[in-house]
């Protein structure tokens, strides 16, 4: 079975610009969701998909972050413009549901963001 | 209080000795409990998920103490193999996931 995809692996911008990244979940998989996660720390969640109805966005910057998955399978998410304190590893995760058993959360392999 | 808290480490331990360390959490009404696992510059991955009976896998053991509000994990007989970082997670009845910072475990040859 395929595991998450996510491109690019590594991305390095100056601040200001702009940097999407991209997700493909593991087929069948309902919940997507997007951490980031920055060095010495653990993952903080961004955006939590429910097929592509949003569950919690609480922590998201949204006067800089947006994420989308409009057909309820892949998802990108945008940072516009970067700033420094962006640098961190954009990391995404699916799961077959959200709560009871089934809530295992596969990640892939994220994206490396360094912003100068 | 931290929503969830645990102690960063490192955790240097002999190969084969038992090691544990504990996550607090700070919502009472929390649902769901989990042990990732994370490799250095890798991915999180499903270590154990936390029941209220607790679980055991292999030379893993995992507790959850809802009346003092953290969850556990023991590793017996550990191994080179076994140093990571390893992340408590936790879910709310408000469904709001929050990791914690995570422990880094160094075992020692």
């Amino acid at each position: 079975e395929a595991g998450v995809a996510q491109s690019p692996r590594y991305k390095i911008i100056e601040k200001r610009q702009s940097v999407a990244f991209w997700c493909n979940p593991i087929s069948g998989h309902a919940t997507l969701y997007w951490y980031q996660q920055i060095l010495g720390q653990g993952p903080k969640l961004l955006i939590q998909f429910q097929n592509n109805g949003v569950v919690d966005d609480s922590q998201l910057p949204k006067d800089r972050f947006s994420a989308e998955r409009l057909k309820g399978v892949d998802s990108t998410l945008k940072i516009q413009p970067a700033k420094l304190e962006d640098s961190a590893v954009y990391l995404c995760a699916s799961s077959l549901e959200f709560g009871g058993f089934q809530e295992t959360q596969y990640f892939g392999p994220g994206t490396r963001l360094l912003v100068l | 209080r931290k929503e969830v808290e645990q102690d960063p480490g490192p955790f240097n331990v002999p190969e084969g000795a038992t090691v544990a360390f504990n996550c607090t959490y700070s919502n009472s009404a929390s649902q769901s409990f989990f042990w990732y696992r994370q490799d250095c510059r890798k991915e999180p991955k499903l270590l154990m998920s936390v029941y209220s009976s607790g679980n055991e896998d292999g030379r893993f053991t995992a507790q959850l103490n809802r009346a003092s509000q953290y969850i556990s994990l023991l590793i017996r007989d550990s191994k080179l193999s076994d140093s990571a970082t390893y992340l408590c997670v936790v879910r709310g009845r408000d469904d709001k996931i929050i990791f914690g910072k995570g422990t880094r475990l160094h075992i020692l040859p």
